[in-house]
C-alpha cells in the first residue's frame, strides 16, 4: 500500500515571499502520478500541480513549482510571491496508474497561512 | 461547465440515526468517487464507481455505509446507523473515464456531517 507523509501540519509566510511545503511518499510502483491539491477554507478542493513519475523535469504552474526527487521519494511544493489567496490547506497526493483505476492517496495536509 | 454538486452542505444528526448524501458529477464524467475527510486528515476513498458499477469499495464500512449510482449519473451515499466517529466531511469527485485526462478528479464542495 502507498503512504503519503506531510510532516508540516502548519506553516506561515509573509505576502510576496516564497514558501516550500514538504511531502514524502512510499511506494514500490514505478508508474504513478503525484499531485498537490489546495483546499481553501470552506471551499472545494482544486488541483494545483501534477507530476508524472517518468518525467525528470519538475512541473511548474505559474507561481507554483515542485521539486521531485524520485530516488528519495520526495515531492515538495514551492509557492513563489505568496498571495493572501494562497491561504489554504494543501494536500500532497499519490495516484497509482494501474489498469486505468485512478485512485488517490492523500497526506494529512499542511495548513498554509499567508500573512499581510 | 457546471462543477460537481453535492447536497446537503451541512447535516447534524444524533448517533444511531440514518443520513443520506447526494452527488451529481460533471456531465459526461463516467467515474465517481466518494471520500471521507475526518478533521485533521486527508481525504480517504470510500468507494469508486465506473458508470453504475463499483470499481473499489475496499475501505467502505459495509455494515453501516452503502452507496449507489443509478443510471450511471447521480450517486447517493447512506450511513445507517451513524456513529460519533462518522463525523467528517464527505467529498464527491468525478473524472472522465477515457482519454489523456482521465486521471484528473474534480471535487464537489462536500457535505459536513456532525454526529452528536
Amino acid at each position: 500500500a502507498q503512504t503519503v507523509t506531510q510532516s508540516q501540519p502548519e506553516m506561515s509566510v509573509q505576502e510576496a515571499e516564497t514558501v516550500t511545503l514538504s511531502c514524502t511518499y512510499d511506494t514500490s510502483e514505478s508508474n504513478y502520478y503525484l499531485f498537490w491539491y489546495k483546499q481553501p477554507p470552506s471551499r472545494q478542493m482544486i488541483l494545483v500541480i501534477r507530476q508524472e513519475a517518468y518525467k525528470q523535469q519538475n512541473a511548474t504552474e505559474n507561481r507554483f513549482s515542485v521539486n521531485f526527487q524520485k530516488a528519495a521519494k520526495s515531492f515538495s511544493l514551492k509557492i513563489s510571491d505568496s498571495q493572501l489567496g494562497d491561504t489554504a490547506m494543501y494536500f500532497c497526493a499519490f495516484m497509482k496508474h494501474q489498469d486505468s483505476n485512478y485512485k488517490l492517496t492523500f497526506g494529512k495536509g499542511t495548513l498554509l497561512t499567508v500573512n499581510p | 461547465e457546471a462543477g460537481v454538486a453535492q447536497s446537503p452542505r451541512y447535516k447534524i444528526i444524533e448517533k444511531r440515526q440514518s443520513v443520506a448524501f447526494w452527488c451529481n458529477p460533471i456531465s459526461g464524467h463516467a467515474t465517481l468517487y466518494w471520500y471521507q475527510q475526518i478533521l485533521g486528515q486527508g481525504p480517504k476513498l470510500l468507494i469508486q464507481f465506473q458508470n453504475n458499477g463499483v470499481v473499489d469499495d475496499s475501505q467502505l464500512p459495509k455494515d453501516r455505509f452503502s452507496a449507489e449510482r443509478l443510471k450511471g449519473v447521480d450517486s447517493t451515499l447512506k450511513i445507517q446507523p451513524a456513529k460519533l466517529e462518522d463525523s467528517a466531511v464527505y467529498l464527491c469527485a468525478s473524472s472522465l473515464r477515457q482519454g489523456a485526462f482521465s486521471w484528473e478528479q474534480f471535487f464537489g464542495p462536500g457535505t459536513r456531517l456532525t454526529v452528536l
